[in-house]
């Protein structure tokens, strides 16, 4: 059973600065990882989506990179403004089936 | 592209009551549906599964008798809380994807049971 855990729960970094939250999976058998942002009380917003045969992605100032074989992926966030305060959800899916096993987030707060 | 809608937002039921939940696919056709439920400060846990036309596929320990789940075309999916008790208030998030694809997610419905 896949098995997917996110650290660190909370984050809480000034304005400005650089970070990176971590997913970690148990089971290596990936079709893909999803990265998505969900603000309080709200649905998810996809961030980004790699691929099992894909190392990274990168939309303005997020990079998500995966490490298949280790179970790891990391969001990278880079110059961080007060609006990227949320939590952020990763999801893995493996092959053969559809179904998206989600971690257990991290709560991002930028302080201004 | 690929919106997905829920309907209601918000709903407070009394126990023992049933609430029904849409999710719709507005502008593509979602050959697949799910149906996530979130408590407070936890992460997402899949209900079902729904293909179009067909039975729902239910996570372990998900009853199936008090979630009903009916996928009749390829843009509406609803799901039923049959008598509803206090510790099914949650918040209730269904998605749509059109085969092997990326799962949309719809604004997710809060529901509160007195």
């Amino acid at each position: 059973k896949q098995e997917v855990t996110q650290i660190p729960a909370a984050l809480s970094v000034p304005e400005g600065e650089n970070l990176v939250l971590n997913c970690s999976f148990t089971d290596s058998a990936i079709y893909n990882l999803q990265w998505f942002r969900q603000d309080p009380g709200k649905g998810l917003t996809s961030l980004l989506l790699i691929q099992s045969s894909q190392r990274e992605q990168t939309s303005g100032r997020l990079n998500a990179s995966l490490d298949k074989s280790s179970g790891r992926s990391t969001l990278y966030i880079a110059a961080s403004q007060p609006g990227d305060s949320a939590t952020y959800l990763c999801a893995v899916s493996n092959f053969g089936n559809e179904k998206l096993t989600f971690g257990t987030g991290t709560r991002l707060t930028i302080i201004p | 592209g690929a919106v997905v809608s829920q309907h209601p937002s918000w709903v407070i039921c009394k126990s023992g009551t049933s609430v029904k939940i849409e999710c719709r696919s507005l502008d593509f056709q979602a050959t697949t549906m799910f149906w996530y439920r979130q408590f407070p400060k936890q992460s997402l846990m899949l209900m079902a599964t729904s293909n179009e036309g067909s039975k729902a596929t239910y996570e372990q320990g998900v009853e199936k008798d008090k979630f009903l789940i009916n996928h009749a075309s390829l843009t509406l999916s609803t799901l039923t809380v049959t008598s509803a008790h206090p510790e099914d208030s949650s918040f209730y998030i269904c998605s749509a994807s059109r085969g092997r694809d990326t799962q949309y997610f719809g604004p997710g419905t809060r529901l509160t049971v007195l």
